[in-house]
Protein backbone atom coordinates (compact mmCIF):
# COMPACT_ATOMS: atom_id res chain seq x y z
CA UNK A 1 0.00 0.00 0.00
CA UNK A 2 2.05 3.24 -1.21
CA UNK A 3 0.70 6.12 0.52
CA UNK A 4 2.95 8.55 -1.37
CA UNK A 5 3.21 8.24 -4.92
CA UNK A 6 5.52 9.83 -7.54
CA UNK A 7 3.63 8.25 -10.75
CA UNK A 8 6.32 10.21 -12.81
CA UNK A 9 9.71 7.93 -12.89
CA UNK A 10 11.84 11.00 -14.60
CA UNK A 11 11.58 13.89 -15.85
CA UNK A 12 13.47 15.99 -19.09
CA UNK A 13 14.20 19.90 -18.36
CA UNK A 14 15.89 22.50 -20.37
CA UNK A 15 17.91 24.76 -18.01
CA UNK A 16 16.31 27.94 -17.20
CA UNK A 17 13.00 26.07 -18.07
CA UNK A 18 10.82 25.24 -15.09
CA UNK A 19 10.70 21.74 -13.65
CA UNK A 20 7.37 20.46 -12.04
CA UNK A 21 7.86 17.21 -10.16
CA UNK A 22 4.61 15.51 -8.83
CA UNK A 23 3.29 13.84 -5.55
CA UNK A 24 0.39 12.69 -4.24
CA UNK A 25 -0.70 10.96 -1.14
CA UNK A 26 -3.81 8.73 0.21
CA UNK A 27 -3.38 9.48 4.05
CA UNK A 28 -5.85 12.18 4.81
CA UNK A 29 -4.01 12.62 8.43
CA UNK A 30 -0.81 13.90 6.84
CA UNK A 31 -0.09 17.34 8.10
CA UNK A 32 3.53 17.73 7.18
CA UNK A 33 5.46 17.35 3.61
CA UNK A 34 8.90 17.07 2.49
CA UNK A 35 11.06 17.02 -0.45
CA UNK A 36 14.70 15.67 -0.35
CA UNK A 37 16.76 15.59 -3.31
CA UNK A 38 19.53 12.66 -3.73
CA UNK A 39 22.73 12.94 -5.75
CA UNK A 40 24.17 9.22 -6.84
CA UNK A 41 26.32 7.61 -3.93
CA UNK A 42 25.02 10.02 -1.41
CA UNK A 43 22.21 10.34 1.21
CA UNK A 44 19.06 12.30 0.55
CA UNK A 45 19.09 15.47 1.20
CA UNK A 46 16.28 17.80 2.74
CA UNK A 47 15.05 20.59 0.50
CA UNK A 48 11.50 22.05 1.46
CA UNK A 49 9.08 21.21 3.40
CA UNK A 50 5.21 22.74 3.88
CA UNK A 51 2.70 22.53 6.43
CA UNK A 52 -0.89 21.70 6.11
CA UNK A 53 -2.15 25.27 7.23
CA UNK A 54 -0.29 26.04 4.41
CA UNK A 55 -0.95 26.08 0.72
CA UNK A 56 2.53 27.01 -0.33
CA UNK A 57 6.24 27.55 0.63
CA UNK A 58 8.72 29.35 -1.25
CA UNK A 59 12.97 29.23 -0.69
CA UNK A 60 14.43 31.00 -3.17
CA UNK A 61 14.37 29.06 -6.71
CA UNK A 62 12.23 26.27 -4.66
CA UNK A 63 8.38 26.49 -4.27
CA UNK A 64 6.02 23.60 -2.66
CA UNK A 65 2.54 23.67 -3.22
CA UNK A 66 -0.07 22.10 -1.59
CA UNK A 67 -3.64 20.63 -2.51
CA UNK A 68 -5.13 19.35 0.69
CA UNK A 69 -8.33 18.81 -1.24
CA UNK A 70 -6.68 16.96 -3.77
CA UNK A 71 -4.35 15.24 -1.62
CA UNK A 72 -1.38 16.59 -3.85
CA UNK A 73 1.59 18.21 -3.33
CA UNK A 74 4.54 19.54 -5.92
CA UNK A 75 7.86 20.97 -6.08
CA UNK A 76 8.50 23.90 -8.80
CA UNK A 77 12.23 24.31 -9.70
CA UNK A 78 12.49 27.81 -11.53
CA UNK A 79 14.66 28.59 -13.58
CA UNK A 80 16.07 24.86 -13.07
CA UNK A 81 19.93 24.57 -13.60
CA UNK A 82 22.13 21.26 -14.39
CA UNK A 83 23.40 21.28 -10.98
CA UNK A 84 19.48 20.27 -10.16
CA UNK A 85 19.66 16.85 -11.94
CA UNK A 86 18.85 14.02 -9.08
CA UNK A 87 16.63 12.05 -7.66
CA UNK A 88 13.94 13.84 -5.94
CA UNK A 89 11.56 11.90 -2.99
CA UNK A 90 8.38 13.51 -1.69
CA UNK A 91 7.50 12.29 1.81
CA UNK A 92 4.82 12.71 4.52
CA UNK A 93 4.33 12.50 7.87
CA UNK A 94 1.17 12.51 10.28
CA UNK A 95 1.04 14.40 13.70
CA UNK A 96 2.73 12.42 16.09
CA UNK A 97 3.07 9.71 13.71
CA UNK A 98 6.46 8.53 14.28
CA UNK A 99 8.40 8.56 10.37
CA UNK A 100 8.44 9.73 7.00
CA UNK A 101 6.84 7.68 4.73
CA UNK A 102 8.72 8.63 0.70
CA UNK A 103 7.52 8.02 -2.20
CA UNK A 104 9.01 6.56 -4.88
CA UNK A 105 11.54 9.33 -6.73
CA UNK A 106 11.20 11.54 -9.75
CA UNK A 107 14.48 11.65 -11.69
CA UNK A 108 15.09 15.07 -12.90
CA UNK A 109 17.14 15.72 -15.91
CA UNK A 110 18.00 19.24 -16.47
CA UNK A 111 20.16 19.65 -19.81
CA UNK A 112 21.87 22.68 -21.31
CA UNK B 1 31.62 13.49 12.72
CA UNK B 2 30.17 16.21 10.84
CA UNK B 3 27.63 13.95 9.27
CA UNK B 4 26.25 10.72 9.69
CA UNK B 5 28.61 7.91 8.65
CA UNK B 6 28.07 4.58 7.26
CA UNK B 7 30.33 1.40 6.43
CA UNK B 8 30.72 -0.25 4.29
CA UNK B 9 29.91 1.45 1.61
CA UNK B 10 29.78 -1.03 -0.30
CA UNK B 11 29.14 -5.22 0.82
CA UNK B 12 28.82 -8.49 -1.31
CA UNK B 13 28.01 -11.40 0.03
CA UNK B 14 26.51 -14.52 -0.65
CA UNK B 15 23.06 -15.88 0.07
CA UNK B 16 23.04 -17.51 3.63
CA UNK B 17 25.99 -15.23 4.80
CA UNK B 18 24.96 -13.14 7.55
CA UNK B 19 26.03 -9.19 7.52
CA UNK B 20 26.22 -6.49 9.65
CA UNK B 21 25.90 -2.41 8.89
CA UNK B 22 27.08 0.18 10.66
CA UNK B 23 25.72 3.92 11.59
CA UNK B 24 27.57 6.56 12.98
CA UNK B 25 24.68 9.33 13.66
CA UNK B 26 25.50 13.37 14.30
CA UNK B 27 26.87 13.59 17.39
CA UNK B 28 23.79 14.72 19.89
CA UNK B 29 21.35 13.74 17.81
CA UNK B 30 18.66 11.26 19.84
CA UNK B 31 16.77 9.74 17.17
CA UNK B 32 18.36 7.45 14.35
CA UNK B 33 16.31 5.66 11.49
CA UNK B 34 17.09 3.11 9.44
CA UNK B 35 15.89 2.85 5.88
CA UNK B 36 16.12 0.90 2.52
CA UNK B 37 15.69 1.37 -1.14
CA UNK B 38 15.42 -1.56 -3.49
CA UNK B 39 15.66 -1.24 -7.18
CA UNK B 40 13.00 1.34 -8.88
CA UNK B 41 11.21 1.20 -5.10
CA UNK B 42 10.96 4.36 -2.56
CA UNK B 43 12.20 4.76 0.88
CA UNK B 44 11.31 2.06 2.74
CA UNK B 45 11.03 2.40 6.53
CA UNK B 46 12.99 -0.22 8.88
CA UNK B 47 13.25 0.88 12.50
CA UNK B 48 14.14 3.77 14.25
CA UNK B 49 15.84 4.18 17.74
CA UNK B 50 14.40 7.26 20.07
CA UNK B 51 17.42 6.94 22.53
CA UNK B 52 18.51 3.40 22.59
CA UNK B 53 15.31 2.00 22.57
CA UNK B 54 13.00 0.55 19.35
CA UNK B 55 9.90 1.65 20.01
CA UNK B 56 8.46 0.43 16.44
CA UNK B 57 10.10 -2.53 15.10
CA UNK B 58 7.35 -3.35 12.26
CA UNK B 59 9.23 -2.24 10.01
CA UNK B 60 11.74 -4.96 9.40
CA UNK B 61 10.76 -7.21 6.86
CA UNK B 62 11.41 -10.74 8.53
CA UNK B 63 12.78 -11.61 12.02
CA UNK B 64 16.52 -12.44 9.97
CA UNK B 65 16.64 -8.67 10.56
CA UNK B 66 17.78 -6.73 13.60
CA UNK B 67 19.63 -4.13 14.87
CA UNK B 68 20.50 -1.80 18.03
CA UNK B 69 22.08 1.34 19.26
CA UNK B 70 24.22 1.19 22.06
CA UNK B 71 25.26 4.25 24.05
CA UNK B 72 22.89 6.43 22.09
CA UNK B 73 25.35 6.51 19.70
CA UNK B 74 26.22 3.65 16.88
CA UNK B 75 23.75 1.51 15.22
CA UNK B 76 24.00 -1.44 13.74
CA UNK B 77 21.53 -3.23 11.14
CA UNK B 78 22.33 -7.12 11.36
CA UNK B 79 20.92 -9.14 8.38
CA UNK B 80 20.77 -12.88 9.00
CA UNK B 81 21.01 -15.46 5.94
CA UNK B 82 20.75 -13.15 3.40
CA UNK B 83 18.71 -13.74 0.77
CA UNK B 84 19.02 -12.43 -3.08
CA UNK B 85 15.90 -9.74 -2.20
CA UNK B 86 18.08 -8.12 0.80
CA UNK B 87 20.06 -6.56 -1.87
CA UNK B 88 19.29 -2.63 -1.81
CA UNK B 89 20.94 0.37 -0.50
CA UNK B 90 20.38 0.47 3.28
CA UNK B 91 20.69 3.96 4.70
CA UNK B 92 20.62 5.38 8.35
CA UNK B 93 19.00 9.10 9.25
CA UNK B 94 19.71 10.96 12.34
CA UNK B 95 17.85 13.61 13.59
CA UNK B 96 18.38 15.87 16.78
CA UNK B 97 14.85 14.40 18.64
CA UNK B 98 12.25 12.25 17.81
CA UNK B 99 10.11 14.00 15.91
CA UNK B 100 8.54 12.70 12.57
CA UNK B 101 8.75 16.34 11.24
CA UNK B 102 12.16 16.91 12.50
CA UNK B 103 14.50 17.12 9.60
CA UNK B 104 16.74 13.93 8.85
CA UNK B 105 20.00 13.94 7.86
CA UNK B 106 21.23 10.97 6.25
CA UNK B 107 24.88 8.96 5.47
CA UNK B 108 25.64 8.15 2.10
CA UNK B 109 24.47 4.32 2.49
CA UNK B 110 25.63 1.01 2.27
CA UNK B 111 25.16 -0.98 -1.33
CA UNK B 112 24.70 -4.53 -0.45
CA UNK B 113 24.22 -6.84 -3.17
CA UNK B 114 23.38 -10.45 -2.18
CA UNK B 115 24.77 -13.07 -4.91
Amino acid sequence: DQQVKQNSPSLSVQEGRISILNCDYTNSMFDYFLWYKKYPAEGPTFLISISSIKDKNEDGRFTVFLNKSAKHLSLHIVPSQPGDSAVYFCAASAHGGDKLIFGTGTRLQVFP
Amino acid sequence: GAGVSQSPSNKVTEKGKDVELRCDPISGHTALYWYRQSLGQGLEFLIYFQGNSAPDKSGLPSDRFSAERTGGSVSTLTIQRTQQEDSAVYLCASSLSYDANEKLFFGSGTQLSVL
